[in-house]
């Protein structure tokens, strides 16, 4: 099956500082990648959909500029959390769809906590 | 909102028997599934099923759709601990690669 590899599973910052999260397709082209966020017990929230060669587009009550989104490559997208704060603590999770497949194949997860 | 409602929220069995989840969305759909996420990781996939179906079946799990009462059910037989997880239906947004999440069962399964 696609794999789908998320880097760092878990990290803690001081606030005010950004943080960085890559999401990789291992064995399949993805032109587009989704990044959700997750609080604990909750659902998925969808943040954004990265697209490859564009900018990404933002899920209403997102902030492009406090999100920012980067799908340089078919294999990469990243996510950094600029000037993240306490109530950006979350998981982060990313998912990326083989071309012309209806199923999405996640990372495993980002466990964000910002002190 | 658009998200799907799922109930229960969460589920207590004992290993051997089956669990049943239920979720309600509220758009029209080309296909529906079913993801598995445990505690503190990803998602899997599980199980998809298109509109113009109303059951399928991959091993233990069976999914049937009534694409009329915008509802699906999952049912999983001879649970086993492992089991143990959170189950998400997804739906698709028209005209677009995203999916929709329902809230989630939490499923518990005592050995």
């Amino acid at each position: 099956g696609a794999v789908v590899s998320q880097h760092p599973s878990w990290v803690i910052c001081k606030s005010g500082t950004s943080v960085k999260i890559e999401c990789r397709s291992l064995d399949f082209q993805a032109t587009t990648m989704f990044w959700y966020r997750q609080f604990p017990k909750q659902s998925l929230m969808l943040m954004a959909t990265s697209n490859e060669g564009s900018k990404a587009t933002y899920e209403q009550g997102v902030e492009k500029d406090k999100f920012l989104i980067n799908h340089a490559s078919l294999t990469l997208s990243t996510l950094t959390v600029t000037s993240a704060h306490p109530e950006d603590s979350s998981f982060y999770i990313c998912s990326a769809s083989p071309a012309a497949k209806n199923i999405q194949y996640f990372g495993a997860g980002t466990r964000l906590s910002v002190l | 909102s658009q998200q799907g409602e799922e109930d229960p929220q969460a589920l207590s069995i004992q290993e051997g028997e089956n669990a049943t989840m239920n979720c309600s969305y509220k758009t029209s759909i080309n296909n529906l599934q079913w993801y598995r996420q445990n505690s503190g990781r990803g998602l899997v996939h599980l199980i998809l099923i298109r509109s113009n179906e109303r059951e399928k079946h991959s091993g233990r799990l069976r999914v049937t759709l009534d694409t009329s009462k915008k509802s699906s059910s999952l049912l999983i037989t001879a649970s086993r601990a492992a089991d143990t997880a959170s189950y998400f239906c997804a739906t698709d947004v028209y005209n677009t690669d995203k999916l929709i999440f329902g809230t989630g069962t939490r499923l518990q399964v005592f050995p």
